[in-house]
This record gives C-alpha cells, sequence and structure tokens, in this order.
C-alpha cells in the first residue's frame, strides 16, 4: 500500500525558512520509475508544482522559485525534505507530497498540510 | 515556459456530458493527465497519457488529445463529479510539471 504522509509546522513567520517532511511507505525512493514530488495549493486557487526527485537523486525545480527551494531525500528513512528560503504570507498554502510515475505524473497524494505565513 | 489553459467553469445536469479542455501550443504532442479534487480532499488521478483509465475510475471518464486541445469527457454526469478538474502536462523544455488553472464542474 503505497502512502506518503507530510509534516512539518502549521505557521511559519515571514522571511524565515520553512522545512517539510514527506514520509513515504509501499515503495522504494530509489526505484527508477519512481520519484517524490513537492504540489502546493493556496486557498481558493489552483495547483502549483515546486519540485521532485528522481530515483537517481536528480532534482528538478519550479523555474518561477528554483531560487528558493531545495529539495533532498534519505532513502534509509523514506524521507524527501523540501526547503523554501525567505518565505512571504503569498506562500500560504496546503502543502502536499505526491509519487510521480514515470517522471511525468502524479499516481499518488498524500493528504497534504496546510502552512499558514503570518507575523 | 509552456503555459496550458482551462476554463474556469463548466456546468452540466445529471445524465449530460460534460466536456472539459485543455488547452495548450501543439499539446497534441505531449501526453496530458487529468486531476479531480473535490473540497477539502487532495486530488486524484481520473484519466493519465491522454486516454487511459486508472483502476477505480468509472468508464464514463474518458479523454482525447490532439492538435491544441486535450479534452475529459465525463458520460452521464452525476452529482458526485462536481469538482475541480485539472489537466497537467510534463514541459521537457523546462523540465517543469506543468498544471492547468483548474475547471469547476458544476453537475446543475
Amino acid at each position: 500500500q503505497v502512502t506518503l504522509k507530510e509534516s512539518g509546522p502549521v505557521l511559519v513567520k515571514p522571511t524565515e525558512t520553512l522545512t517539510l517532511t514527506c514520509t513515504v511507505s509501499g515503495f522504494s525512493l530509489t526505484n527508477a520509475r519512481m520519484s517524490v514530488t513537492w504540489i502546493r495549493q493556496p486557498p481558493g486557487k489552483a495547483l502549483e508544482w515546486l519540485a521532485h526527485v528522481f530515483s537517481n537523486d536528480e532534482k528538478s525545480y519550479s523555474t518561477s522559485l528554483k531560487s528558493r527551494l531545495i529539495i533532498s531525500r534519505d532513502t534509509s528513512k523514506s524521507q524527501v525534505v523540501l526547503n523554501m528560503t525567505n518565505v512571504d504570507p503569498l506562500d500560504t498554502a496546503t502543502y502536499y507530497c505526491a509519487r510521480i510515475l514515470n517522471g511525468v505524473l502524479v499516481d499518488f497524494w498524500g493528504h497534504g498540510t496546510l502552512v499558514t505565513v503570518s507575523s | 515556459s509552456y503555459v496550458v489553459t482551462q476554463p474556469p467553469s463548466v456546468s452540466e445536469a445529471p445524465g449530460e456530458t460534460a466536456r472539459l479542455t485543455c488547452g495548450g501550443n501543439n499539446i497534441g504532442g505531449k501526453s496530458v493527465h487529468w486531476y479531480q479534487q473535490k473540497p477539502g480532499q487532495a486530488p486524484v488521478l481520473v484519466i493519465y497519457y491522454d486516454s487511459d483509465r486508472p483502476s477505480g475510475i468509472p468508464e464514463r471518464f474518458s479523454g482525447s488529445n490532439s492538435g491544441n486541445t486535450a479534452t475529459l469527457t465525463i458520460s452521464r454526469v452525476e452529482a458526485g463529479d462536481e469538482a475541480d478538474y485539472y489537466c497537467q502536462v510534463w514541459d521537457s523544455s523546462s523540465h517543469n510539471l506543468v498544471f492547468g488553472g483548474g475547471t469547476r464542474l458544476t453537475v446543475l
């Protein structure tokens, strides 16, 4: 059974760094067909892809946000971590961790975690 | 980077056929994937690689992709189909996953 679970702070202050952790089960982070991605959704708005890390540890970042994002993984813990620097209230969103299949589509999603950026 | 465009809303009466579109420059040359999102829930994959259906998705859901438009078709629309629907492609030039802005399907 494939599961992905997001964890991290509920509230972050502007200019701080947001750190989110995704813990996966039911598949391996080193499986060649699978990778893990982060996607966010501001309240009432559309989905926005942020970053993902492939099975060979190659990373890919949203063109518009790549200067603020770092994605990493710990295969021994089955975890993928996303760091977003210098957060702003506009970064308030539900952040989803999800599994990418063949590098191109999302086949499993976590439940999401709502992060609010506010002083 | 690549842009995909969806109409903000579509409405259909129960039993009718809803057609949700996803536009992009030569999108027919890319694979399109569709997600359904109900309020307060994570999205669910309903169509992948233009027209394939994951297990558990009703046959009423189908997809096509040609030219500059991909289409998600929902036949015999039911109240339970009311949701936001997002199309998504992989932009190989920018190595970005790209989502459309979503279409809200309202069942009248």
